[in-house]
């Protein structure tokens, strides 16, 4: 698979906002893919950023830089029901463009 | 309703004996896939496949088998080859490969006892 990296776990306040950081060493993709997983369910897809720059969908926000291999998904106005697992996931073409997911980093939202 | 249906949810296999996940889709979409989902870890890919009668290998072929007869269907099969089965399996499909959002199935959860 490709090289994504994500932080493990991360914790945050219920009502704050918080930035999960994802690294990844490909060029040749289309986009970068935000996935939410709850514990022993599917994820669904959040967010989809083809061009760099900010992209803004309530109170969940992706952004990417191609040029430094970067990405973040930023919550804002966090909820106990955001606890879950966020998945970053690139398609490369050396791949033939199949979804390669990073580990993915385990989100706690505390009272 | 359009989607993508995994079955069963839980499974159970004796060791040393083959077992075959099922995934059916009715989104029209071409492109599939099996991913393996181990405690703490990300998605780590089995197969894909971009149309029908054509698959390709993902990272962790080893030990897995799969077909691609029909659009809607992409079944894998687990072969007493795989040394570490148990794990929690997702199917998903995708319109086209690597640039629009994928769907996925519900999971098969699959232990060996």
């Amino acid at each position: 698979g490709q090289n994504i990296d994500q932080p493990t776990e991360m914790t945050a306040t219920e009502g704050a906002i918080v930035q999960i950081n994802c690294t990844y060493q490909t060029s040749g993709f289309n986009g970068l893919f935000w996935y939410q997983q709850h514990a022993g369910e599917a994820p669904t897809f959040l967010s989809y950023n083809v061009l760099d720059g900010l992209e803004e969908k309530g109170r969940f926000s992706s952004f990417l830089s191609r040029s430094k291999g970067y990405s973040y998904l930023l919550l804002k106005e966090l909820q106990m029901k955001d606890s879950a697992s966020y998945l970053c996931a690139v398609a490369p073409r050396e791949s033939g463009y199949a979804l390669n997911f990073g580990k993915g980093t385990s989100l706690l939202v505390t009272p | 309703d359009g989607g993508i249906t995994q079955s069963p949810k839980y499974l159970f296999r004796k060791e040393g004996q083959n077992v075959t996940l099922s995934c059916e889709q009715n989104l029209n979409h071409d492109a599939m896939y099996w991913y393996r989902q181990d405690p703490g870890q990300g998605l780590r890919l089995i197969y894909y496949s971009q149309i029908v009668n054509d698959f390709q290998k993902g990272d962790i072929a080893e030990g897995y088998s799969v077909s691609r007869e029909k659009k809607e269907s992409f079944p894998l099969t687990v072969t007493s080859a795989q040394k570490n089965p148990t794990a929690f399996y997702l199917c998903a499909s995708s319109l086209g490969p690597g640039d629009t959002e994928a769907f996925f199935g519900q999971g098969t959860r699959l232990t060996v006892v």
